[in-house]
């Protein structure tokens, strides 16, 4: 991996499914693996920054998982609502600036 | 609210004109960054600073490009002689360098730029 990639690219799920994307990122000198949720119009907003090799982060309904021996995290969120509808970017920071995947775009239907 | 802002929210400009941005940062954050993201891209990084100094800039910034941050507050990014390439959304972040914060940036909602 020479870059931040995230599948899938998109996802439709129905309310009330429990979903997961994955991103993959070089492994070597790693420092911060950063998860951002991005709404139509808004600020990305920060969900996790997480460093250390097996950590694992919640805040409410989202979870993740980190791997820097194997360069992958996985976001997690269960039961999703219309309101998780956004694209979730993560970034790989070796240093001070981010480098940010494609993202993945979620869309969750009544 | 002490969020990060960005003004203006968009900007329509023709081919050929300048344009100019301004970011203002979370108050207490030193770090400033600017970031592009094009159509079915992530973000790229543009540029940063450390106070009033900028530390890094991308090879993404040409010379129509330029930042600065001259109280160490808020930021503008110029663009000269605009080019239909240029038309992307321009994002700002901010962090500080205290302890524990793990270099947590934050964003603003970005200048949509649309060069005609």
């Amino acid at each position: 991996i020479l870059n931040v990639e995230q599948s899938p690219q998109s996802l439709h799920v129905q309310e009330g499914d429990s979903t997961n994307f994955t991103c993959s990122f070089p492994s070597s000198n790693f420092y911060a693996l950063h998860w951002y949720r991005w709404e139509t119009a808004k600020s990305p907003e920060a969900l996790f920054v997480m460093t250390l090799n097996g950590d694992e982060k919640k805040k409410g309904r989202i979870s993740a998982t980190l791997n820097t021996k194997e360069g992958y995290s996985y976001l997690y969120i269960k039961g999703s609502q219309p309101e998780d509808s956004a694209t979730y970017l993560c970034a790989r920071r070796p240093g001070n600036k981010l480098t940010f995947g494609t993202g993945t775009q979620l869309k969750v239907e009544l | 609210d002490t969020g990060v802002s960005q003004d203006p929210r968009h900007k329509i400009t023709k081919r050929g004109q300048n344009v100019t941005f301004r970011c203002d940062p979370i108050s207490e954050h030193n770090r400033l960054y600017w970031y592009r993201q094009t159509l079915g891209q992530g973000p790229e990084f543009l540029t940063y600073f450390q106070n009033e100094a900028q530390l890094e800039k991308s090879r993404l910034l040409s010379d129509r490009f330029s930042a600065e941050r001259p109280k160490g507050s808020f930021s503008t990014l110029e663009i000269q002689r605009t080019e239909q390439g240029d038309s992307a959304m321009y994002l700002c972040a901010s962090s500080t360098t205290a302890e524990r914060s793990n270099n947590e940036q934050f964003f603003g909602p970005g200048t949509r730029l649309t060069v005609l």
